[in-house]
């Protein structure tokens, strides 16, 4: 079993439309959270950062925390077509610890 | 301020050739890696520099693969004999230093250099 679990997709949704991305996980001592967008050709960019539980918000994306489930989401408000990308979320147990990756998300926003 | 640079974009090498990526990180950052990425998966941790140290090269193949980061800034990744699997992109990234000095686990991506081994 994968230490970071994340379906691969591909995730095709209408402009406009809510859109929710999922990694669950299976080490308990994960701290810190991370969702990454990856464009095609393009390293990845850091989109959101969390650490422990709770949501966050910034703009139309939203990240949420639950370590009781070991589960993290991100969502994303009125997708827009170029928010078309690969979507990776990545965690670690402290700032100084390796990043573990999930293996990314496809999304596409069809207008 | 500038991103992080790398070179070359793409390169395409027969098996058992020799190749090598270079990548200059954003000016202060201590903190440098270098990823592959396969088609498909996340990215995966070849080699983490702290400075011009050696912080975690475990999952590096050294028996081809070698990485050097002199004065602790520009960094090469070298593949001597590149192998078919290694076809990947090569992601270089770097991260500022934390509260205690070492990465915050916010890492800064260049845009790959992809490698073709025929």
């Amino acid at each position: 079993q994968k230490e970071v679990e994340q379906d691969p997709g591909p995730l095709s949704v209408p402009e406009g439309a809510i859109v929710s991305l999922n990694c669950t996980y299976s080490n308990s001592a994960f701290q810190y959270f991370m969702w990454y967008r990856q464009y095609s050709r393009k390293g990845p960019e850091l989109l959101m950062y969390t650490y422990s539980s709770g949501n966050k918000e910034d703009g139309r994306f939203t990240a949420q925390v639950d370590k009781s489930s070991k589960y993290i989401s991100l969502f994303i408000r009125d997708s827009q077509p170029s928010d078309s990308a690969t979507y990776l979320c990545a965690m670690s147990a402290g700032s100084n610890y390796q990043l573990i990756w999930g293996a990314g998300t496809k999304l596409i926003i069809k207008p | 301020e500038a991103g992080v640079a790398q070179s070359p974009r793409y390169k395409i090498i027969e098996k058992r050739q020799s190749v090598a990526f270079w990548c200059n990180p954003i000016s202060g950052h201590a903190t440098l890696y270098w990823y592959q990425q396969i088609l498909g998966q996340g990215p995966k941790l070849l080699i983490q520099f702290q400075n011009n140290g050696v912080v975690d090269d475990s999952q590096l193949p050294k028996d081809r693969f070698s990485a050097e980061r002199l004065k602790g800034v520009d960094s090469t990744l070298k593949i001597q004999p590149a192998k078919l699997e290694d076809s990947a992109v090569y992601l270089c990234a770097s991260s500022p230093p934390g509260t205690a000095g070492g990465p915050t686990g916010e890492l800064f991506f260049g845009e790959g250099s992809r490698l073709t081994v025929l």
